[in-house]
């Protein structure tokens, strides 16, 4: 069963606007963390946010912040004031908790956001 | 600070050939990741090392892929013989013991025609 799910492939949005891509998740851990990812046509993985399931605030990285609805199982990420540089692929990605003895990092199948001026 | 690195960055090679990636974490980070990004499996995790043992190589996807770490600043991935669907970007990633985060390296594009 797909954990981590990104129903917009891609995205429009204008310079300066915010926009908001979609990550919904399932797991029946009690304890995990969600994460976001740029990816630019450059092919690095840069690290944007994260969120810890017993966090109470929305985490906020400058521009970025992580919309966490936990009755919902929704990460969504928010980028105000976008920039042309925001072009890229951005991944969904939840890393369970102990209780299922693993670490790793599973991801959405990504959503192509493109700004334009 | 020095971020994770990877060589090669592309590897072209051709099938049968054996095929050796290498990965350095960034310091003081406990975990290593290895993951492979293709268009139609998307990213996925091979195997991952905690102070430098292997935890989980259930993602490995067959005998002709090995991955080694000998020490706490050095791993590699090797892929004997590869084959073209071996194509695909690796990365490596590594995170602290005391954090959630991977970091990623560049990635390694590999191409076997």
């Amino acid at each position: 069963a797909q954990k981590i799910t990104q129903t917009q492939p891609g995205m429009f949005v204008q310079e300066k606007e915010a926009v908001t891509l979609d990550c919904t998740y399932d797991t029946s851990d009690q304890s995990y963390g969600l994460f976001w990812y740029k990816q630019p046509s450059s092919g690095e993985m840069i690290f944007l946010i994260y969120q810890g399931s017993y966090d109470e605030q929305n985490a906020t990285e400058g521009r970025y912040s992580l919309n966490f609805q936990k009755a919902r199982k929704s990460a969504n990420l928010v980028i105000s004031a976008s920039q042309l540089g925001d072009s890229a692929m951005y991944f969904c990605a939840m890393r369970e908790g102990r209780a299922y003895n693993t670490d790793k990092l599973i991801f959405g199948t990504g959503t192509r956001l493109q700004v334009f001026p | 600070d020095a971020g994770v690195i990877q060589s090669p960055r592309h590897e072209v090679t051709e099938m049968g050939q054996e095929v050796t990636l290498r990965c350095k974490p960034i310091s003081g980070h406990d975990y290593l990741f290895w993951y492979r990004q293709t268009m139609m499996r998307g990213l996925e995790l091979l195997i991952y090392f905690n102070n430098n043992v292997p935890i989980d190589d259930s993602g490995m996807p067959e005998d002709r892929f090995s991955a080694k770490m000998p020490n706490a600043s050095f791993s590699t991935l090797k892929i004997q013989p590869s084959e073209p669907r071996d194509s695909a970007v690796y990365f490596c990633a590594s995170s602290p013991q005391t954090g959630p985060t991977q970091y990623f390296g560049p990635g390694t594009r590999l191409t076997v025609l």
